[in-house]
């Protein structure tokens, strides 16, 4: 199992519809999480971030954390086009003093 | 607040050339990564510093690859010699702190295209 993991899509959504972007982790990663959006030709820049168990809401985005089953979502309310991007999950390893693991993204396209 | 900065933003080379980027992260930032990005995946690290130390190196291809952080402020990652698939953007990434899981903070990337 890869350390951190996400469907490469792409998923397309209509604009205005939720978008739901869903990530799993296996047991090398600690539980702490990261979504980064990344716009094609560009670096990776942060979203949110979780470290509790449950949801936590950021205007347009609210990201999800379970740990008994080891996943990761996050929810974009209202999508837009310029919502579309690739979205990179990140873990924190347990013993790897802060770095992160990132998932293979997940290409999301808004259409008008 | 500056970012990190990275250069140079785009290089083509040949297989077997040597090639260097640069990286200057956050004032203040302790914490210096790595990460190579190939189209199409996730960002996948290559070396962790803290100040001028190494704190991971176990994924870079150290026969080919070097980085160094003499002054615990920028750094310089060395392909020699390079070989087609290490065309990639090289991204490095700085932090405050070591402790639990940082928040990283991106350059623009180094773009490396290898004939």
């Amino acid at each position: 199992q890869k350390e951190v993991e996400q469907n490469s899509g792409p998923l397309s959504v209509p604009e205005g519809a939720i978008a739901s972007l869903n990530c799993t982790y296996s047991d090398r990663v600690s539980q702490s999480f990261f979504w980064y959006r990344q716009y094609s030709g560009k670096s990776p820049e942060l979203i949110m971030s979780i470290y509790s168990n449950g949801d936590k809401e950021d205007g347009r985005f609210t990201a999800q954390l379970n740990k008994a089953s080891q996943y990761v979502s996050l929810l974009i309310r209202d999508s837009q086009p310029s919502d579309s991007a690739t979205y990179l999950c990140a873990g924190g390893g347990r013993d790897q003093g802060g770095k992160l693991i990132f998932g293979q993204g997940t290409e999301l396209s808004v259409k008008p | 607040e500056a970012g990190v900065a990275q250069s140079p933003r785009y290089k083509i080379i040949e297989k077997r050339q040597s090639v260097a980027f640069w990286c200057n992260p956050i004032s203040g930032h302790a914490t210096l990564y790595w990460y190579q990005q190939i189209l199409g995946q996730g960002p996948k690290l290559l070396i962790q510093f803290q100040n001028n130390g190494v704190v991971d190196d176990s994924q870079l291809p150290k026969d080919r690859f070097s980085a160094e952080r003499l002054k615990g402020v920028d750094s310089t990652l060395k392909i020699q010699p390079a070989k087609l698939e290490d065309s990639a953007v090289y991204l490095c990434a700085s932090s405050l702190s070591v402790a639990g899981a940082n928040v990283l903070t991106f350059g623009a990337g180094s773009r490396l295209t290898v004939l």
